[in-house]
């Protein structure tokens, strides 16, 4: 248990809604990154938020949005669903020391994501 | 595109064997290089990483080997063993911090 967790665990909707993942990072860690993963995709970095402000931005679609709040838990928001987002969605929170990129990573169970 | 190449895309070794995962990207600025274990049904895990000023590094049986010029970098897993059996991502990073995945490898060892 890597002391990351996501809800829900699966997700199943339909094309065109909008559904929120959330993710508590570890206890003290600062950092939070969503990653998509698809089968012809791969492992897509998403975005990292870190003490609540954007820190770094990857392939993240304009449909998509996340936020970390002060708590420092994070939620990414998907909306206007297609077939093609359907992936595992996974958080990985690091930290406390500035949750640099070197920091190690730990990754949550995902949140399963269909759309039909 | 991909800008981390991830190859082979699947493997199977026996038990004690070496199984050897390559990884090769094109951006110079690519400054840190983890490599994760992901086993079925869970997150992926850092296992080992390295930056480019060692040319390798050991931890337990996980070794990465890394050639600068040839902007290459790989990972064997000495002594094999069915516990082992997971999938394995390269990734690479730079001062942007967006990190770049490869496709994985799949690596089975068999008893």
């Amino acid at each position: 248990d890597s002391g990351v967790t996501q809800t829900p665990k699966h997700l199943i909707t339909a094309t065109g809604q909008r559904v929120t993942l959330r993710c508590s990072p570890r206890s003290g860690d600062l950092s939070v990154y969503w990653y998509q993963q698809s089968l012809d995709q791969g492992l897509q970095f998403l975005i990292q938020y870190y003490n609540g402000e954007e820190r770094a931005k990857g392939n993240i679609l304009e449909r998509f949005s996340a936020q970390q709040f002060p708590d420092l838990h994070s939620e990414l928001n998907l909306s206007s669903l297609e077939l093609g987002d359907s992936a595992l969605y996974f958080c990985a929170s690091s930290g406390p020391h500035g949750g640099g990129r070197f920091a190690e990573q730990f990754f949550g169970p995902g949140t399963r994501l269909t759309v039909l | 595109q991909q800008q981390v190449k991830q190859s082979p895309q699947s493997l199977i070794v026996q038990k004690g064997g070496i199984p050897i995962i390559n990884c090769a990207y094109e951006n110079t600025a690519f400054d840190y290089f983890p490599w994760y274990q992901q086993f079925p049904g869970k997150g992926p895990a850092l296992l080992i990483a390295i930056r480019p000023d060692v040319s390798e590094k050991k931890e337990g049986r996980f070794t990465i080997s890394f050639n600068k010029s040839a902007k290459q970098f790989s990972l064997h897993i000495m002594d094999s063993q069915p516990g082992d059996s997971a999938t394995y991502f390269c990734a690479a990073t730079d001062s942007w911090g967006k990190f770049q995945f490869g496709a994985g490898t799949q690596v089975v060892v068999t008893p």
